[in-house]
């Protein structure tokens, strides 16, 4: 099946701070998607982004589907952008099995 | 809140018993799929439903069914249950087959000891 690898693992920011997780990809891809795993354990759809690039107040979010790979940018962090952030794609000719990535947890600070 | 309901929200049994998960989609979505959350495995996707009819499958055991019903809502059936069941269920919805936006409920976490 597809790889999905996220980076980093892990990340501890300061309120305030901006960060880039990224999501690479094995192979050629016609969905992907960004979620939130927040502390309570709620999946919260971020993007839906097969390629180009979308914004959603602080977070924006950038797919290279020709380089196989795509950023979450978080701009001045908030305690509640703590918990995981997954990226999930789709396979090209796999309908309907989005595939999820270990995420990458982050924890802000106040 | 995401418009995806399930229930129940906890679920403690028996090795070798039998459950039933339920989920019901947003209105308007006709495709819903089910994934479970361990801390070994991650998020795995199981099962994927389109106005009733399976439309993809993944890692799901021969112990684990489901079924979308006509009304649109879908059960997860666990039998023989195992310690290494235990996780999170998950269920999603999202408006055609082809995964647009997924929409996640709440999830029911399952305990078996």
């Amino acid at each position: 099946g597809i790889q999905v690898e996220q980076s980093p693992p892990d990340l501890i920011l300061q309120e305030g701070a901006n960060s880039t997780l990224r999501c690479n990809f094995s192979d050629s891809v016609n969905n992907l998607q960004w979620f939130h795993q927040n502390p309570w354990g709620q999946l919260i759809n971020l993007f839906y982004i097969p390629s180009g690039t979308k914004q959603n107040g602080r977070l924006s979010a950038t797919t290279v589907a020709t380089e196989r790979y795509s950023l979450l940018y978080i701009s001045s962090s908030q305690t509640t952008d703590s918990g995981v952030y997954f990226c999930a794609v789709v396979r090209r000719d796999s309908w309907g099995k989005l595939q999820f990535g270990a995420g990458t947890q982050v924890v802000v600070t106040p | 809140d995401s418009g995806v309901t399930q229930t129940p929200k906890h679920l403690i049994t028996a090795t070798g018993q039998r459950v039933t998960l339920r989920c019901s989609p947003r209105s308007g979505d006709l495709s819903v799929y089910w994934y479970q959350q361990s801390l070994d495995q991650g998020l795995q996707f199981l099962i994927q439903y389109y106005n009733g009819e399976e439309r993809a499958k993944g890692n799901i055991l021969e112990r684990f069914s489901a079924q979308q019903f006509p009304d649109l809502h879908s059960e997860l059936n666990l039998s023989s249950l195992e310690l290494g069941d235990s996780a999170l269920y998950f269920c999603a919805s999202s408006v055609d087959a082809e995964v647009s936006p997924l929409h996640f409920g709440n999830g029911t976490r399952l305990t078996v000891t």
